[in-house]
């Protein structure tokens, strides 16, 4: 399996703050990386695939980068609606894996 | 615009098997894959497998042994079976569709919490 790592662990951030959240993956996962958004008491939302692709309705101050083993997460401009648990999952290999999340909380 | 909606028990006996259905409501169920995923309590979240329209299906390794998947596209329903649960299998369990490209989750049901307990 494919093991996913998530740094740091837990943020602390204000709004309108630039915030970046790293995932790596145990093997190269060509770039078959999605991020989803997890509020408490809700399903995972799907934030980008491939990277970089936003999924449909997701504003645009969420952004992704990385390749290889290495992958970004950056949130430019936090709003108060995105403190929240955010997870990275390589889908380059089954089974699918997630990583451990990133917990978002406001300062 | 497709819904999903997780259905079964809330409480399941140690050894017993765990049951549930996923309902695909406003679209096809025909062309995705259909996964089950699971999220225990302050845990991450963990694939469970998934079922391709036809009938293919993928499993976990670490819960082969234990997990079948099948689909009735007539009902647009897809189901999740897990034999000889144990406390550790107490979780929130969700249905999730794919993306047509294969790229990650894009529609999830609201989850259904099981707990395994005597």
């Amino acid at each position: 399996d494919i093991q996913m790592a998530q740094s740091p662990s837990s943020l602390s951030a204000s709004a309108g703050d630039r915030v970046t959240i790293t995932c790596r993956a145990s093997h190269d996962i060509s770039n078959y990386l999605a991020w989803y958004q997890q509020k408490p008491g809700e399903a995972p939302k799907l934030l980008l695939y491939a990277v970089f692709r936003l999924e449909t309705g997701v504003p645009s101050r969420f952004s992704g980068s990385g390749s290889g083993t290495e992958y970004t997460l950056t949130i430019s401009g936090l709003q108060p609606e995105d403190f929240a648990t955010y997870y990275c999952q390589q889908y380059s290999s089954r089974p699918y894996t997630f990583g451990p999340g990133t917990n978002l909380e406001s300062k | 615009q497709v819904q999903l909606q997780e259905s079964g028990p809330g409480l399941v006996k140690p050894s017993e098997t765990l049951s549930l259905t996923c309902t695909v409501s406003g679209g096809s169920i025909n062309n995705y894959y259909w996964s089950w995923i699971r999220q225990s309590p302050g845990k991450r979240l963990e694939w469970i497998g998934y079922i391709y329209y036809s009938g293919s299906t993928d499993y976990n390794p670490s819960l082969k042994s234990r997990v079948t998947i099948s689909i009735d596209t007539s009902k647009t329903q897809f189901s999740l079976r897990l034999t000889s649960v144990t406390a550790s299998d107490t979780a929130i369990y969700y249905c999730a569709r794919e993306l047509f490209s294969g790229d990650g989750f894009n529609i999830w049901g609201p989850g259904t919490m099981v707990i395994v307990s005597s």
